[in-house]
């Protein structure tokens, strides 16, 4: 089955840009989503499809995709950013339909 | 606004059948894929299953042999049983709503509307 890759942690300084990546090759055929989860409640969705926020997420989270690659992308990252972020695609690769998360990515605002 | 209602057994001891459930309120039942999640302590997300209004069902290879995803259109619910538990089956389980699609040449797929999540506990 097809894996998608996080680096487990990345920090920001407050009011930067932060880039958090995911790899796999699913993300050929597939745009990633990518959830905010802080601890003790349930993940949120904060970017779906091409580069699309669902209602009540700010504008400074963004999507972007290059190849087996896609990112997100915090444009002035405020306190309440630091969370865990996870990717997700449908498997491609056609031995095992079904569904795929990174291992997710502690992000810490400094 | 959709919303996801779960339930279920938080306890378990080892060979016991974890049983989920999970309402779907305020929307469309049919054109979704309908997930289970969980989350081992301090780990990440795994996915177990979907299965969508006509109970068409695909499975995380790993957990296959061991998982049950049903539907139940009439109430507008979806269920979970996963035999012969272990500690490290201990996590919180999550369901979700799953909605795809395609741009063309490119697919989508996203879990846009989440349960609040079952703490379940493998213990003898």
């Amino acid at each position: 089955s097809s894996e998608l890759t996080q680096d487990p942690a990345v920090s920001v300084a407050l009011g930067q840009t932060v880039r958090i990546t995911c790899q796999g090759d699913s993300l050929r055929s597939y745009y990633a989503s990518w959830y905010q989860q802080k601890p003790g409640q349930a993940p949120v969705l904060v970017i779906y499809g091409k580069n699309n926020r669902p209602s009540g997420i700010p504008d400074r989270f963004s999507g972007s995709s290059s190849g087996n690659t896609a990112s997100l992308t915090i444009t002035g990252a405020q306190a309440e950013d630091e969370a865990d972020y996870y990717c997700n695609s449908r498997d491609s690769s056609g031995n095992h339909p079904g569904v795929v998360f990174g291992g997710g990515t502690k992000l810490t605002v400094l | 606004q959709v919303q996801l209602q779960q339930w279920g057994a938080g306890l378990l001891k080892p060979s016991e059948t974890l049983s989920l459930t999970c309402a779907v309120y305020g929307g469309s039942f049919s054109g979704y894929y309908w997930s289970w999640i969980r989350q081992p302590p301090g780990k990440g997300l795994e996915w177990i299953g979907e299965i969508n209004h006509s109970g068409s069902t695909n499975y995380n290879p790993s957990l296959k042999s061991r998982v049950t995803i049903s539907v139940d259109t009439s109430k507008n619910q979806f269920s979970l049983k996963l035999s012969s538990v272990t500690a490290a089956d201990t996590a919180v389980y999550y369901c979700a709503r799953g909605d795809y699609g395609d741009y063309g040449r490119y697919y989508y797929y996203y879990m846009d509307v989440w349960g609040k999540g079952t703490t379940v506990t493998v213990s003898s």
